[in-house]
């Protein structure tokens, strides 16, 4: 099976500043037709969780542009480049190349100094 | 506006059944693949399942804790989800989420969740 591994486990950030999440994979996310699918998603206090990238790269509509997503293969980063208040909470990424079971990783709680 | 209504949750005692429900309103939902997601108190997401489109063939997925345990079904004609879980365990004490879940270039919708207790 597949095994997500995000890192770290604890992101204390101070407003303003970038946060960066890595989340590598026990085996190559790139599926038979080229295309890598790797999910990323906020999960706010009290909330269901929310998407905010698909395909390691694309923002869904709505998410701030100061998020972004990168990577290829096992490697996979998720980026803020300026921390605010409402990206608290928890981040997980999830993939769903090796379908028909998808895995998520653990979760990075990113919280404000 | 798209709403995804799970109901069904409660308390069980360990090796009893329970049934979710998902209504689902805002998008087609006969042409949408569903998956229930939990997250047991205080810890991280785990996909719990999925049912396919009847258009795609209809067919479930599971995951290992839950095989053979939980079956998932959907009535098209009521929009709905559902979620069959039978001898349930203390270690599925969790709030079961219903969401597309998509991975691919279409919405990604969630319902609000509903919580299973399975205690003694």
């Amino acid at each position: 099976d597949v095994v997500l591994t995000q890192s770290p486990l604890s992101l204390p950030v101070t407003l303003g500043q970038p946060a960066s999440i890595s989340c590598r994979s026990s085996q190559s996310l790139v599926y038979s037709d080229g295309d890598i699918y790797l999910s990323w998603f906020h999960q706010r206090p009290g909330q269901s969780p929310r998407r905010l990238i698909y395909k390691v790269s694309n923002r869904d509509s709505g998410v701030p542009d100061r998020f972004s997503g990168s990577g290829s293969g096992t490697d996979f980063t998720l980026k803020i480049s300026r921390v605010e208040a409402e990206d608290v909470g928890v981040y997980y990424c999830m993939q769903a190349t090796h379908w028909p079971l998808y895995t998520f990783g653990q979760g990075t709680k990113l919280e404000i100094k | 506006e798209v709403q995804l209504v799970e109901s069904g949750g409660g308390f069980v005692k360990p090796g009893g059944s329970l049934r979710l429900s998902c209504v689902v309103s805002g998008f087609t939902f006969s042409d949408a693949w569903m998956s229930w997601v939990r997250q047991a108190p205080g810890k991280g997401l785990e996909w719990v399942g999925r049912i396919k489109s009847k258009t795609d063939g209809g067919s479930t997925d599971y995951t290992a804790p839950v095989k053979g345990r939980y079956t998932i079904s959907r009535d098209d004609s009521k929009n709905t989800m559902y979620l069959q879980m039978n001898s349930l365990k203390i270690e599925d004490t969790a709030v079961y989420y219903c969401t597309t879940l998509n991975a691919i270039p279409r919405p990604d919708y969630w319902g609000q969740g509903t919580l299973v207790t399975v205690s003694s």
